[in-house]
């Protein structure tokens, strides 16, 4: 079964900083999705970043980069420029690339902005 | 457009009460996956709806069922209420044509056993 760990419950950063959150999987699949999910305290989840195992170029969406180690296993989320408003829950999430099959969610990392 | 609404907001039950949920899905999406995230977790999937069937079972007891309607919103009843399914309950939809990744959320239904 695959599994997701998220090994830092909280971070804090400050604001206009830069701060990375760190996310490993298991997996025996080859071709697959990761994603990072924000949750504001508002609980919505939102899409921040998702990346194509095939794809060796890291996704890259404005603020929001990841650094893709596939041999690795590793997904980490690298935040710039740091803003009040990324204060959040934030989840690692994996999926199979083909068929409907769920999201796999490791525990989350808090993280706290520092005006 | 709307989104994926879920009602209600909040609820209040107690031990052995039955509980329902409801999810409405995005316009032009048709599965239908719900998610049980406790305090502190990130979310655990239930199971996932799609033509009005159950298509996919996560590791979650027979007390928790549920249905989908034509119209594909959904429903998710849990019966025997223990104090451990306190949780928020997600609902999220997808439409099964469209790209693998898209996956939308509601804003959970937060569910108290008391």
């Amino acid at each position: 079964a695959q599994t997701v760990t998220q090994s830092q419950p909280e971070m804090s950063v400050q604001e206009a900083e830069t701060v990375t959150l760190s996310c490993t999987y298991d997996t025996s699949e080859s071709d697959y999705y990761l994603f990072w999910y924000k949750q504001p305290p508002s609980r919505q989840m939102i899409l921040v970043i998702r990346q194509e195992a095939y794809k060796q170029q890291n996704a890259t969406e404005n603020r929001f980069s990841v650094n893709f180690q596939k041999a690795a296993k590793s997904f980490s989320l690298k935040i710039s420029d740091s803003q009040l408003g990324d204060a959040a829950m934030y989840f690692c999430a994996y999926r199979t690339y083909s068929g409907n099959t769920p999201l796999v969610f490791g525990k989350g990392t808090r993280l706290s902005v520092i005006a | 457009d709307a989104g994926v609404t879920q009602s209600p907001t909040h609820l209040i039950k107690t031990r052995g009460q039955q509980v329902t949920l409801r999810c409405s899905p995005k316009s032009g999406h048709d599965t239908v996956s719900w998610y049980q995230q406790a305090l502190g977790q990130g979310p655990q999937f239930i199971f996932q709806y799609y033509e009005e069937e159950e298509r996919q079972r996560g590791n979650f007891p027979d007390r928790f069922s549920g249905h989908q309607f034509p119209n594909y919103s959904s429903e998710l009843n849990v019966n025997a209420l223990l104090l451990g399914d306190s949780a928020l309950y997600l609902c999220a939809s997808r439409p099964t044509g469209g790209l693998s990744y898209e996956q939308y959320f509601g804003p959970g239904t937060r569910l108290t056993v008391t």
